[in-house]
């Protein structure tokens, strides 16, 4: 079975600054979809950037980007000029034979 | 393009009663998920529709919950005999699918607002 591990359950980062939230998953499949997502307090959960694991080319919505590390199943999201809006749950996401989150970051952006 | 909405936000009910929750998906997706989330954790994956078909069951976490989707639009997630552990926010998704394939057919999800289940 698939399983997704993110290994911060918090963090926190100042305004302006850059953040990397990290995701390791284990699956023996070779073609299956990442993705990151972010729930705001209270608020329902949106998509933040997707990766297709037969794309090398890293994705990229601007100020999020990832670093898709196939071989070692890693799937790093790197978020740049933090903002006070960031602070959510985000949460790694792995589908391929089925749907599986991980447990989630819960990221505050500092003032 | 509404989004995707859940029925009710919130349910407060008594441990042994029966709870049916709705979901409306985007109106242009062919499938529909349903997740269970409780504090602190992620979704947990419980079932899927592609229209009208119920292609994954085996996950709903016992015989107690059951999941329709009878005209391929909207869909009701029902659990009979409520006990204090099913407390937790179900969460609906949907999303437009090209082919049967679970995996490799299906375009983003987008989530609905939840429904946050209290049983007491």
């Amino acid at each position: 079975a698939q399983t997704v591990t993110q290994s911060q359950p918090e963090m926190s980062v100042q305004e302006a600054e850059t953040v990397t939230l990290s995701c390791t998953y284990d699956t023996s499949e070779n073609n299956y979809y990442l993705f990151w997502y972010k729930q705001p307090p209270s608020r329902q959960m949106i998509l933040v950037i997707r990766q297709e694991a037969y794309k090398q080319q890293n994705a990229t919505e601007n100020r999020f980007s990832v670093n898709f590390q196939k071989a070692a199943k890693s799937f790093s999201l790197k978020i740049s000029d933090s903002q006070l809006g960031d602070t959510a749950m985000y949460f790694c996401a792995f589908l391929g034979g089925d749907m599986r989150f991980g447990a989630g970051t819960r990221l505050t952006v500092k003032p | 393009d509404t989004g995707v909405s859940q029925d009710p936000r919130h349910k407060i009910t008594k441990r042994g009663q029966n709870v049916t929750f709705r979901c409306d998906p985007i109106s242009e997706h062919n499938r529909l998920y349903w997740y269970r989330q409780t504090l602190g954790q992620g979704p947990e994956f419980l079932t899927y529709f592609q229209n009208e078909a119920q292609l994954e069951k085996s996950r709903l976490l016992s015989d107690r919950f059951s999941a329709e989707r009878p005209k391929g639009s909207f869909s009701t997630l029902e659990i009979q005999r409520t006990e204090q552990g099913d407390s937790a926010m179900y969460l609906c998704a949907s999303s437009l699918a090209w082919s049967t394939s679970f995996s490799l057919s299906t375009d983003t999800q987008y989530f609905g607002p939840g429904t946050r289940l209290t049983v007491l």
